[in-house]
């Protein structure tokens, strides 16, 4: 049964520091890892997306890795900003022959002006 | 296109009642999903259609729970005999059949509060 486990669960860090969301996954047989941003009350917004066979991908300030073997997935943020703040989610599609998201439980992310 | 869209997007009912939400999802989007997401966790999947075929089904889709898409456009989840559990955010997505390069369009979702 695929679980996905993100670290921190809570993170507060002055504006413009650099920083780093980590996801983990135990089952390596995905087809994508999307990483999500959620505001409170709202739907989800999709950050970035990294097939199977892909190690990273970049949307402006935010750069995400993944490393199938090891059941890892970073999100990192470049200069974030208090507009930064927000629960960050990470989503595996798969194994093989499914095709749901499960989720981790998000980090939630406070920027301070 | 305009997302997915899903009505309505607040709904409070007393324990017991009956609710229904709809979902319209990216047109020509032929999977749908449904998923539901509690307080300070993530989304759980529910359930999912290819067209209108309903494929898969999670163990917390309880017999209280049904969800059709009958014409393989929108979809419509109900809850019957609504409990305080059922408080929740329902979210629906809809995607194309893509494989490794499946995206998930997600809609703002529908919070339902059960007193």
């Amino acid at each position: 049964k695929q679980e996905v486990t993100q670290i921190p669960a809570a993170l507060s860090v002055p504006e413009g520091e650099n920083l780093v969301l980590n996801c983990s996954f135990t089952d390596s047989a995905i087809y994508n890892l999307q990483w999500f941003r959620q505001d409170p009350g709202k739907g989800l917004t999709s950050l970035l997306l990294i097939q199977s066979s892909q190690r990273e991908q970049t949307s402006g300030r935010l750069n995400a890795s993944l490393d199938k073997s090891s059941g890892r997935s970073t999100l990192y943020i470049a200069a974030s900003q208090p507009g930064d703040s927000a629960t960050y989610l990470c989503a595996v599609l798969g194994p093989s022959g499914t095709y749901k998201y499960i989720f981790g439980t998000g980090t939630r992310l406070k920027v301070l002006a | 296109d305009t997302g997915v869209s899903q009505n309505p997007r607040h709904k409070i009912t007393k324990r017991g009642q009956n609710v229904t939400f709809r979902c319209d999802p990216i047109s020509e989007h032929n999977r749908l999903y449904w998923y539901r997401q509690t307080l300070g966790q993530g989304p759980e999947f529910l359930t999912y259609f290819q067209n209108e075929a309903q494929l898969e089904k999670s163990r917390l889709l309880s017999d209280r729970f049904s969800a059709e898409r009958p014409k393989g456009s929108f979809s419509t989840l109900e809850i019957q005999r609504t409990e305080q559990g059922d408080s929740a955010m329902y979210l629906c997505a809809s995607s194309t059949t893509g494989g490794a390069g499946e995206t998930q369009y997600f809609g703002p979702g529908t919070r339902l509060l059960v007193l």
